[in-house]
Parts: structure tokens; sequence; C-alpha cells
């Protein structure tokens, strides 16, 4: 069975730094693409990052340059780390995993954790 | 990139067909047929109904359908139910190899 559980989120301030988890199992990281998707309150959902099996690794441009995602295969678990927090990167940030094959969209998600960036 | 075009909102009664439709560019709808659709309950996770413009993931209800023209996709869903009531987002893979979502559709059975 695929479980994808987050943690790491948390009240910060602007300008800090933050790193995110989401440990996985049933599947390994590095087989299959994976991403990170969040909601900021009331909002839709925003693409955020993605990581494909053979290493590329993408990002919105709001974050380009300030965050970075990573996997470690041999504790499975997929990271996301935010510097330069500002306000406007306050949501719910949501673990994703995408498949081994074509780009299928996002099967399988975790629960989400809640990143509050704010003075 | 900018978010793919959805409705705000739409609604339906129960047993009724309703359609969402998701508008993007030449650079992601209109390039792949790697589109998805999900599902989102207020505090839940996302859940994935359709992806690859058609297909359905196991267990999802044969109610829910896709389709594209063009670079618009569309979401069907029959026989509306209650618990149909949701949030419903579209999702492409684009040219960049990137993703982009649609703003989401509010879907209320009446």
């Amino acid at each position: 069975e695929v479980q994808l559980v987050e943690s790491g989120g948390g009240l910060i301030q602007p300008g800090r730094s933050l790193r995110l988890s989401c440990a996985v199992s049933g599947f390994s990281v590095r087989s299959n693409y994976m991403g990170w998707v969040r909601q900021a309150p009331g909002e839709g959902l925003e693409w955020v990052s993605v990581i494909y099996s053979g290493g590329g690794t993408y990002y919105t441009d709001s974050v380009q340059g300030r965050f970075t995602i990573s996997r470690d295969s041999s504790s499975n678990t997929l990271y996301f780390q935010m510097n330069s927090l500002k306000v406007e990167d306050t949501a719910v940030y949501y673990c994703a995993e995408g498949g081994a094959g074509e780009p299928s969209g996002f099967q399988h998600w975790g629960r989400g954790t809640l990143v509050t960036v704010s003075s | 990139q900018s978010a793919l075009t959805q409705p705000a909102s739409v609604s339906g009664s129960p047993g009724q067909s309703i359609t969402i439709s998701c508008t993007g560019t030449s650079s992601d709808v209109g390039n792949y047929n790697y589109v998805s659709w999900y599902q989102q309950y207020f505090g839940k996770a996302p859940k994935l109904i359709i992806f690859h413009v058609t297909k359905r993931p196991s267990g999802i209800s044969y109610r829910f359908s896709g389709s594209k023209s063009g670079k618009t996709a569309s979401l069907t869903i029959s026989g509306l139910q209650a618990d149909d009531e949701a949030d419903y987002y579209c999702c492409s893979y684009t040219i960049t190899n990137k993703w982009v979502f649609g703003g989401g559709t509010k879907l209320t059975v009446l």
C-alpha cells in the first residue's frame, strides 16, 4: 500500500528557512516522479515542484531559486528545502506521487502539512 | 505559467449530468493527452479521478468521464449524487516539464 506522510510544517518568520519531509512507503522515491503541491487558505491547488525519476527538478516561477526538492533513497524520503520564505508561501503543502511511466498526474497524496509564514 | 481556466462553480440536481471545462494553451492541454482531474473535499487531500484525459484509476466510478478537444478538456459527472459535492481541479503536464492546475470548480448538488 502506498503511503505518503508529510512533516516539518509550522509557524515561521519571513526570511527564515524550513525543510519539509515526506516519508514514503509502498514504492521507491527513485523510481517514480514526485512533487509538491500547495494550497493557500481558501484558495486552489498550485503546483510547486517536481523531481523526475531521472533526477531532473523543476519549480514554479515564484519559488525558483528559493526552494529545492530532493530525495533520499536510503530513507525513502522526499524533501523540500524552503529558504527566504515569504508571507505568500503560507499554505498547506502536499507531497504527491506520480508513477513510474508517462506523466499521469499525481496518483497518491499525503495529508499535507501547514506552513504559516508570519511575523 | 498561467493557471488553466475553469468555471468557478457549477450546479446540478441529483441524477442529472454536469460538465466542467478546463481551458489551457498549446503549451499544455493542447499539446499533450496528459490531463488529469482531482476531487477535493473541504479539509482533505485531493483525489485523482481521471488521468490521461479519459482514464479512470481503479475504484473510481464510471459516472466520472473525461474528454478533450483542442486546448479544452472536460470532466463529466453523470447521475449526480449528493456526495459528488466537492471542488474539482484539472491539471496538465506542460512543454517545460512542469505542471499546471486549473483554478478549481465548486460543484453544488441542489
